[in-house]
């Protein structure tokens, strides 16, 4: 399967930009990068997906990489509610989670 | 988005007990389901992938046996735990999709507790 490397945390202050990164150097060229965020136990909410071309969202923006080995989700203005767990996944026909990211806001 | 519930959304049943776990889609027809298990401050691990209609395809390391999946419609799945040991105590979550290359929908998962 191929993986997707994070940071294991991040930091932010309340209203500026995070710029979550991660890497899937062994992406295939069929793989979409999606990204999801998980509360404390609460299920996933998707977040943003894309293919190839930038994408944005009420939620985010997703930048991908020419080559498409690496990917940048970017929060334009973190709120305390977005404190979570950010994974980002590529996605064939099933979605396999690694560790993912733990963002926290500071008010 | 699409909206996937859970029932119920936390059991608590004793050791050798069989415990049964829905999720549905509510508001559209899901082609593949999913049953991920979530441990303490792990990530979530896909148990299964089941299409309406087929048997489920279990991950390695899986009972198949012990984790029953019913896919009977497009907008229900049943997960069953048989003769659960305090070990199986866990975050148990489905997800829902139209099918590659589309999101899932994830429910809001089911605390499992045997005691």
């Amino acid at each position: 399967d191929a993986k997707t490397t994070q940071p294991n945390s991040m930091e932010s202050n309340e209203e500026e930009p995070v710029h979550l990164p991660c890497n899937h150097s062994t992406i295939s060229g069929t793989d979409y990068i999606h990204w999801y965020r998980q509360l404390p136990s609460q299920g996933p909410e998707y977040v943003i997906h894309g293919l190839t071309s930038n994408v944005n969202n009420r939620m985010a923006s997703l930048a991908i990489a020419e080559d498409r080995k690496s990917s940048t989700l970017i929060l334009h203005r973190a709120t305390l509610r977005d404190a979570a767990v950010y994974y980002c996944i590529l996605k064939r026909n099933d979605m396999r989670f690694g560790a993912g990211t733990r963002l926290t806001v500071k008010p | 988005g699409a909206v996937v519930s859970q029932h119920p959304s936390w059991v608590i049943c004793k050791s050798g007990t069989s415990v049964k776990i829905e999720c549905r889609s509510l508001d559209f027809q899901a082609t593949t389901m999913f049953w991920y298990r979530q441990f303490p401050k792990q990530s979530l691990m896909l148990m299964a992938t089941s299409n309406e209609g087929s048997k489920a395809t279990y991950e390695q390391g899986v009972e198949k046996d012990k984790f029953l999946i019913n896919h009977a419609s497009l907008t229900l799945s049943t997960l069953t735990v048989t003769s659960a040991h305090p070990e199986d105590s866990s975050f148990y979550i489905c997800s829902a999709s139209y099918g590659a290359p589309y999101e899932q929908y994830f429910g809001p998962g089911t605390r499992l507790t045997v005691t």
